[in-house]
């Protein structure tokens, strides 16, 4: 199994700022993922972050609103940027080992 | 997108009771699988099913899995008030390490 931690686990925050969660995982992965499920929805795949290169996007997810970080194989930075009410949600990160793909423990956030 | 739609999007049941919920996907898959998650909690993987399988048991949990109609099933006998949750369906591409994409969920309700 893989033990993903995130950072915080909770914020709330105001309309306009921006907000970086922070994904650690504790043995290096080539691929992480980033998730958000907004309240009472199901999870929509945000982007895939390889370390070493840009992240890729999906659908209706943009680099400026969401830029990611992937620094090395142990961690990744995804921003929430110029958040509005709308950004409510838990943001997951998640990773591939061995062929099964693991979660974290989500972060929570609140955008008055 | 989307690749799993799960039906009924919300079921309520009395303790006792088999619960059983639907999923349906549109592309080849690798396997799919289901995940548990409580209210404001995390996600709880239950059970994988591949591609080449038609059925697997996990204590009280039965999923099928039939590729000609890309649907899937799981069933929970003997439903307990702690088996109240949601649960979604999750399709890996047949791409290796693609990342999970989720159903919208059914929210079961087990009234004790």
């Amino acid at each position: 199994s893989a033990v993903i931690s995130q950072k915080p686990s909770r914020d709330i925050c105001q309309r306009g700022t921006s907000l970086t969660i922070q994904c650690q995982v504790d043995s290096q992965v080539t691929m992480m993922f980033w998730y958000r499920q907004q309240p009472g929805q199901s999870l929509t795949l945000i982007a895939t972050a390889n370390q070493g290169s840009e992240a890729t996007y999906e659908s209706g997810f943009v680099i400026d609103k969401f830029p990611i970080s992937r620094p090395n194989l142990t961690f990744s930075t995804l921003t929430v940027s110029n958040m509005s009410p709308e950004d409510s949600s838990i943001y997951l990160c998640s990773v591939f080992r061995a062929g099964e793909q693991y979660f974290g423990p989500g972060t929570r956030l609140t955008v008055t | 997108s989307q690749q799993g739609e799960e039906d009924p999007q919300a079921l309520s049941i009395q303790e006792g009771e088999n619960a059983t919920m639907n999923c349906s996907y549109k592309t080849s898959i690798n396997n799919l699988q289901w995940y548990r998650q409580n209210s404001g909690r995390g996600l709880v993987h239950l059970i994988l099913i591949r591609s080449n399988e038609r059925e697997k048991h996990s204590g009280r949990l039965r999923v099928t899995l039939d590729t000609s109609k890309k649907s899937s099933s799981l069933l929970i006998t003997a439903s307990r008030a702690a088996d109240t949750a949601s649960y979604f369906c999750a399709a890996e591409g047949l791409s290796g390490n693609t990342p999970l994409v989720f159903g919208k969920g059914t929210r079961l309700s087990v009234i004790a």
